[in-house]
């Protein structure tokens, strides 16, 4: 199985802060990484396919990049409805993996 | 627009079984490939299966292997997660989600999800 290891679990940021967590894949998995975030009590919303392709009306402060077994997501600029939980997945292989999520807090 | 909505979720004994349909709408089912994740209470998300849009052999992860099943009845856009000799830790929230057209990529949209819960 591939595992991805996410960091930090959990992080705690101000608004307007650059918030940055890392996803690393333990072997290769080429582009094929998508980006997710999980409001409280709502399912999970598709912000990053492939890696670094931003979902049409996902504001432009959110951003990926990555390939191979590192990846990185970036939010620029935190804004208040940016406070949720953030998961990396990838679809190289089966069994389909997450990475074990990052709490972004105030 | 599309749009999944779940059912199916309740209180069942270990042991038991329970089917979960998933509605779809603002697409035709039978062209995607699509999937069931499932999120137990406060804890990560977990992918439990996926059936291609091709019709090809559906995929499970080990932990439900042999004791859950995916289907779907295209007349009635609709996809199922059968499941069987549940266990306490099956307890979750159950998602499905539309994935890509010919193979699994990103999961997108989800539904609301239905709670499952495991308990005598």
């Amino acid at each position: 199985d591939i595992q991805m290891t996410q960091s930090p679990s959990s992080l705690s940021a101000s608004v307007g802060d650059r918030v940055t967590i890392t996803c690393q894949a333990s072997q290769g998995i080429r582009n094929y990484l998508n980006w997710y975030q999980q409001q409280p009590g709502q399912p999970p919303k598709l912000l990053i396919y492939d890696a670094s392709n931003v979902k049409r009306g996902v504001p432009s402060r959110f951003s990926g990049s990555g390939s191979g077994t590192d990846f990185t997501f970036i939010i620029s600029s935190l804004q208040p409805e940016d406070f949720a939980t953030y998961y990396c997945q990838q679809y190289d292989g089966l069994p389909l993996t997450f990475g074990g999520g990052t709490k972004v807090e105030i | 627009e599309v749009r999944l909505l779940e059912s199916g979720g309740g209180l069942v004994q270990p042991g038991g079984s329970l089917r979960l349909s998933c509605a779809a709408s603002g697409f035709t089912l039978n062209t995607y490939a699509m999937t069931w994740v499932r999120q137990p209470p406060g804890k990560g998300l977990e992918w439990v299966a996926a059936i291609s849009g091709r019709g090809g052999s559906p995929d499970y992860a080990d932990s439900v292997k042999g004791r859950f099943t995916i289907s779907r009845d295209n007349s009635k856009s609709t996809l199922y997660l059968q499941m069987n000799n549940l266990r306490a830790d099956d307890t979750a929230v159950y998602y499905c989600s539309k994935t890509g057209m010919y193979d699994y990529t990103y999961f997108d949209p989800w539904g609301p999800g239905t709670l499952v819960i495991v308990s005598s």
